[in-house]
């Protein structure tokens, strides 16, 4: 596609249900990111994928966090057991390879209630 | 102490007026300087890119980083409407893919 896609760009759920947010990359992108950005705070690191490697996880902020990205393409962020802190706007981007010209999706916004 | 500090603003700013906008960032192995610049309910997009100390100019828009003060600028000329965005800077180190965002500062051109 022309850009980065993430679905749905907005998501209320109750607290203790679960949620899965989708990225489709740019086609070709081998690198891919998760951020999380809450109100008032900066871009916070969730987690990468290049490639077939194994993916770097060290900025989930819990077991409750996971994701997937299945034939190097689409992916997955699941949150279980949702619980209001969890209210933010989650960013995916992809890049070419490991450089910084990250492209961002236009986000999806979880609110927990 | 962050490692990115960054004055949320909001600034406000009559058109034409020159913006300046700053970060300081402690981490010493910061090598790579980006800005990205966000319209609401979008996602970040690539303003500006530097590498190491010194200037960086496109068009209305010049990127200035100082490593020996830890300090990273961004001017903007002839200030337009449409440049009213946050302004997020992201340094990053060497071999690095994770980028540090700084909160971001809310900028109003005024008409």
């Amino acid at each position: 596609g022309a850009g980065v896609s993430q679905s749905p760009s907005n998501k209320v759920t109750e607290k203790g249900k679960d949620v899965e947010l989708r990225c489709d990359p740019i086609s070709g992108h081998t690198a891919l990111y998760w951020y999380r950005q809450s109100l008032g705070q900066g871009l916070e690191f969730l987690i990468y994928f290049q490639g077939n490697s194994a993916p770097d996880k060290s900025g989930l902020p819990s077991d409750r966090f996971s994701a997937e990205r299945t034939g190097g393409s689409v992916s997955t962020l699941t949150i279980q057991r949702t619980q209001q802190e969890d209210s933010a706007v989650y960013l995916c981007a992809s890049s070419l390879t490991e450089n910084y010209g990250y492209t961002f999706g236009s986000g999806t916004r979880l609110t927990v209630v | 102490q962050k490692e990115v500090e960054q004055d949320p603003g909001p600034l406000s700013v009559p058109e034409g007026a020159i913006v300046s906008l700053n970060c300081t960032y402690s981490n010493s192995a910061f090598q790579y300087f980006m800005w990205y610049r966000q319209y609401s309910r979008k996602g970040p997009e690539l303003l500006m890119y530097t590498y190491s100390s010194g200037n960086k100019e496109d068009g209305r828009f010049t990127a200035q980083v100082d490593k020996s003060s830890k300090y990273i600028s961004l001017f903007i000329r002839d200030s337009q409407p449409s440049d009213s965005a946050t302004y997020l800077c992201a340094p990053s180190g060497a071999g690095s893919y994770q980028l540090t965002f700084g909160k971001g500062t809310k900028l109003s051109v005024i008409p």
